[in-house]
């Protein structure tokens, strides 16, 4: 039982463009929800979060919408850079068992 | 600050072995996460230790396990190896765990390879 997707394998954007990934829950007890990036031959790192209290959290060119009715959330990156290609991950957790679950993650390549 | 350690990087076994991997928290950080990450399957969670003590636990077989020391370091464990479990295993580590806010802060991983 996947608890949360990201449908989307992969996307290709031009530098400078707007980069979104989606990504759907079905919990809904989970209350926090997080954004990770991969870069091959390194762990994941994280992004940007945001409480089930807000709607929207801003940082630099990274902003996360969620959505709790569609549980639904989406990462914007705009601009999209070159430096921006990796696998993106959501996760979320829930506060009475802290466990992160994750997505399938997303392989974002933004062009030059 | 040093990060999330994780020895070995890179391991090559034959199936029907078992293997032992390392994993060094933040120091200060008494949480130890474990995932394994394939191809299309993103992150599966395998277990949590915290305070020396499994707190949660994947949906994976009994030939995984782990373990916590008092240094807050842990190892996990896989039985008898099948070629399904080649895959990168990332650590993950948390100052508490009990907080909703969990930032996970995660090791280079390690990559098995079971031939």
């Amino acid at each position: 039982d996947q608890q949360v997707k990201q449908n989307s394998p992969s996307l290709s954007v031009q530098e400078g463009r707007i980069s979104i990934l989606n990504c759907d829950y079905t919990n809904s007890m989970f209350d926090y929800f997080l954004w990770y990036k991969k870069y091959p031959a390194e762990g994941p790192t994280f992004l940007i979060s945001i409480s089930s209290i807000k709607d929207k959290n801003e940082d630099g060119r990274f902003t996360v919408f969620l959505n709790k009715s569609a549980k639904h959330l989406s990462l914007h990156i705009v601009p999209s850079q070159p430096g921006d290609s990796a696998v993106y991950f959501c996760a979320a957790s829930s506060s009475n068992t802290g466990k992160l679950i994750f997505g399938q993650g997303t392989t974002l390549q933004v062009k030059p | 600050k040093a990060g999330v350690t994780q020895t070995p990087r890179y391991l090559i076994k034959t199936r029907g072995q078992q293997v032992t991997l390392s994993c060094s928290p933040i120091s200060g950080h008494r949480s130890v996460s474990w995932y394994q990450q394939t191809p299309g399957q993103g992150l599966q969670f395998l277990f949590e230790y915290f305070s020396e003590t499994q707190r949660n636990k994947g949906n994976f077989p009994g030939r995984f396990s782990g373990r916590q020391f008092s240094n807050s370091r842990s190892e996990m464990n896989v039985s008898t190896l099948e070629l399904g479990d080649s895959a990168l295993y990332l650590c993950a580590s948390s100052a508490n765990p009990t907080d909703s806010y969990n930032e996970q802060f995660f090791g280079p991983g390690t990559r098995l390879t079971v031939l």
